[in-house]
């Protein structure tokens, strides 16, 4: 099966600079890359993804880069705020269009913002 | 978009009773949910995978018997945890794909103390 694997654990910057979390995977059959924001006792929250075929994705002050060849996925934040601060995850799968398989999780960044 | 409810949030039981969770999407036909479990400070690990009107399908060391799961139909989704134990303690979290829903949508997660 998939294996993902997320580096930092934890990740502290100072307000306004830019963060940045890199997963990689095992599978190269995979083609859907979610990244998730969890705050403490809620649901994750989708904040962005990309698919197979493409290699980078941007909305707004998030992006999110994907190297197949390689098989690793980066999620970027520039201007980090406050409130960016929580736990992120990436995933993998291989998405038949029926969404048949769950998703493999990394093991989650702990993101703080620093005043 | 699309919405997921997921009751109770949080329950509290004693050890050797049975806890039910449900899992509801509201404003699309959920072909396959999830179940997910989240340990305090962990990733999330999938549990489980039900098609509507199918056996889940539960991956390698999740008991079958102690984690029942039924997919009646393409909105309602239920988790029974029999017989539960301290150990049984968690965070649990569902999620639903359909033909007319993007990517995953999550539930609230409900918190499970068993006492």
């Amino acid at each position: 099966g998939e294996n993902v694997e997320q580096h930092p654990s934890t990740l502290s910057v100072q307000e306004g600079d830019s963060a940045v979390i890199k997963c990689t995977y095992s599978d190269s059959a995979s083609n859907y890359f979610p990244w998730y924001k969890q705050e403490l006792g809620k649901r994750p929250q989708l904040i962005i993804d990309i698919r197979s075929n493409v290699g980078e994705k941007k909305d707004q002050r998030i992006a999110v880069t994907l190297n197949k060849t390689a098989k690793h996925f980066s999620l970027h934040i520039t201007e980090t705020q406050p409130e960016d601060s929580a736990v992120y995850f990436c995933a993998a799968i291989l998405s038949s269009g029926g969404g048949a398989d769950g998703l493999t999780f990394g093991k989650g960044t702990h993101l703080i913002i620093q005043p | 978009g699309a919405v997921v409810s997921q009751h109770p949030s949080w329950v509290i039981c004693k050890s050797g009773t049975s806890v039910k969770i449900e899992c509801r999407s509201l404003d699309f036909q959920a072909t396959t949910m999830f179940w997910y479990r989240q340990f305090p400070k962990q990733s999330l690990m999938l549990m489980a995978t039900s098609n509507e009107g199918s056996k889940a399908t539960y991956e390698q060391g999740v008991e079958k018997d102690k984690f029942l799961i039924n997919h009646a139909s393409l909105t309602l989704s239920t988790l029974t945890v029999t017989s539960a134990h301290p150990e049984d303690s968690s965070f649990y979290i569902c999620s639903a794909t359909g033909l007319k829903a993007y990517g995953y949508t999550f539930g609230s997660g409900t918190r499970l103390t068993v006492v």
